[in-house]
């Protein structure tokens, strides 16, 4: 399976602010998830992103709020904008590679 | 869409005794069913999986079992060790999709 590295894999922001988090996978995949963890809880799809096409959004959430960015095969970006301290989570990316999901190692957010 | 229950939230077993969870899904056409484990601070790890053709799948200790008409797919972990002890999640999805549902999750916890 691919191996996907996330980054920040921490950061603390002040609200009104943004913060784009970044996935590279060692390899290139067609499709790639960005994903929400509340604290205690289960994994939240936010959107779908493949490349040389908008990503395709959840209900519940919108591209204003968290645009994405897949400019090639391997690489992803998720912006967090206007934060709010309900934006404090773990934000994750997954990828599809030869029938398994690997996931990154997470973003955990808070905002204050 | 695609829902998934996952039971028991919680579970705490004997070191050396058996695990199981099990999870229920809606979607008739979802064609895979992934199971992950989650350990404090990480990002969800693909332990083992199942295609909709196949009702069993074994990996040293851990089994998976797949029931189509009932909709249901069961996690079961033998001879369960402390370094077991993690949240597990379940999902179902359709292979054509790429994207998945994810059950609520359960905290087993082995004692020594």
């Amino acid at each position: 399976s691919a191996v996907i590295s996330q980054k920040p894999s921490r950061d603390i922001c002040q609200r009104g602010t943004s913060l784009t988090i970044q996935c590279q996978v060692d390899s290139q995949v067609t499709m790639m998830f960005w994903y929400r963890q509340q604290p205690g809880q289960s994994l939240t799809l936010i959107a779908t992103a493949n490349q040389g096409s908008e990503a395709t959004y959840e209900s519940g959430f919108v591209i204003d709020k968290f645009p994405i960015s897949r400019p090639n095969l391997t690489f992803s970006t998720l912006t967090v904008s206007n934060m709010s301290p309900e934006d404090s989570s773990i934000y994750l990316c997954s990828c599809d590679r030869d029938g398994g999901y690997t996931f990154g190692s997470g973003t955990r957010l808070t905002v204050v | 869409g695609e829902n998934v229950e996952q039971h028991p939230s919680t579970l705490s077993v004997q070191e050396g005794d058996s695990a199981v969870i099990k999870c229920t899904y809606s979607d008739s056409a979802s064609n895979y069913f992934p199971w992950y484990k989650q350990e404090l601070g990480k990002g969800p790890q693909l332990i083992i999986d199942i295609r909709s053709n196949v009702g069993e799948k074994k990996d040293q200790r851990i089994a998976v079992t797949l029931n189509k008409t009932a909709k249901h797919f069961s996690l079961h972990i033998t001879e369960t060790q402390p370094e077991d002890s993690a949240v597990y999640f379940c999902a179902a999805s359709r292979a054509d999709a790429g994207k998945s549902t994810f059950g609520d999750g359960t905290t087993l916890t082995v004692k020594p």
